[in-house]
């Protein structure tokens, strides 16, 4: 199993470019997540998706679109880069009660 | 207010110390409780469960006291390779989410 995956691990974005982070999870998860980690502001929440077909806000979500494309994916897209999304960005999944896996991250710069 | 609050270190340790990390979390339903690790530019990963009775697992000991709202670890015997990032984390009654503490830095030293 190779739990989870995201891609790209690295990119550069100019300010007001687009891009889509992808993650997908192997576990057969129902749960599964988007974080970003900043220094000095630990693991924030952007959004959440508790099943296939649901999606929710968390607690930095403004900048952000996720798609729960089907029971292993789940993308996150931002629309315009900004400098503020610097960030290394983080997927997750979990079976509820069980602990929450993480993928290796995507570390963004947006210029 | 943090929903979890953690002393951010750095803690600089000799090897074969003992080292202890305290965590405080602001909401009395939090119901689940967890001690992740990071390395360096690297996922989160659950290093233990935390059990309202306290739980051991080798050199690592997990305590929680509700009626003060912290939870802490103790890291007994320090190894080198125990250098890394240790986040607290809390789940709430009823949530999906997780909620994380901004971590506590500890270096081994040889």
């Amino acid at each position: 199993n190779a739990g989870v995956t995201q891609t790209p691990k690295f990119q550069v974005l100019k300010t007001g470019q687009s891009m889509t982070l992808q993650c997908a999870q192997d576990m057969n998860h129902n749960s599964m997540y988007w974080y970003r980690q900043d220094p000095g502001m630990g693991l924030r929440l952007i959004y959440y998706s508790a099943s296939e077909g649901t999606t929710d806000k968390g607690e930095v979500p403004n900048g952000y679109n996720v798609s729960r494309l089907n029971k292993r994916e789940f993308s996150l897209r931002l629309e315009s880069a900004a400098p503020s999304q610097t960030s290394v960005y983080f997927c997750a999944s979990r079976v509820l009660y069980n602990e929450q896996f993480f993928g290796p991250g995507t570390r963004l710069t947006v210029l | 207010r943090k929903e979890v609050e953690q002393d951010p270190g750095p803690f600089n340790v000799p090897e074969g110390a003992t080292v202890a990390f305290n965590c405080t979390y602001s909401n009395s339903a939090s119901q689940s409780f967890f001690w992740y690790r990071q390395d360096c530019r690297k996922e989160p990963k659950l290093l233990m469960s935390v059990y309202s009775s306290g739980n051991e697992d080798g050199r690592f000991t997990a305590q929680l006291n509700r009626a003060s709202q912290y939870i802490s670890l103790l890291i007994r015997d320090s190894k080198l390779s125990d250098s890394a990032t240790y986040l607290c984390v809390v789940k709430l009654q009823g949530a999906n989410n997780l909620f994380f503490g901004t971590g506590t830095r500890l270096t081994v030293i040889p």
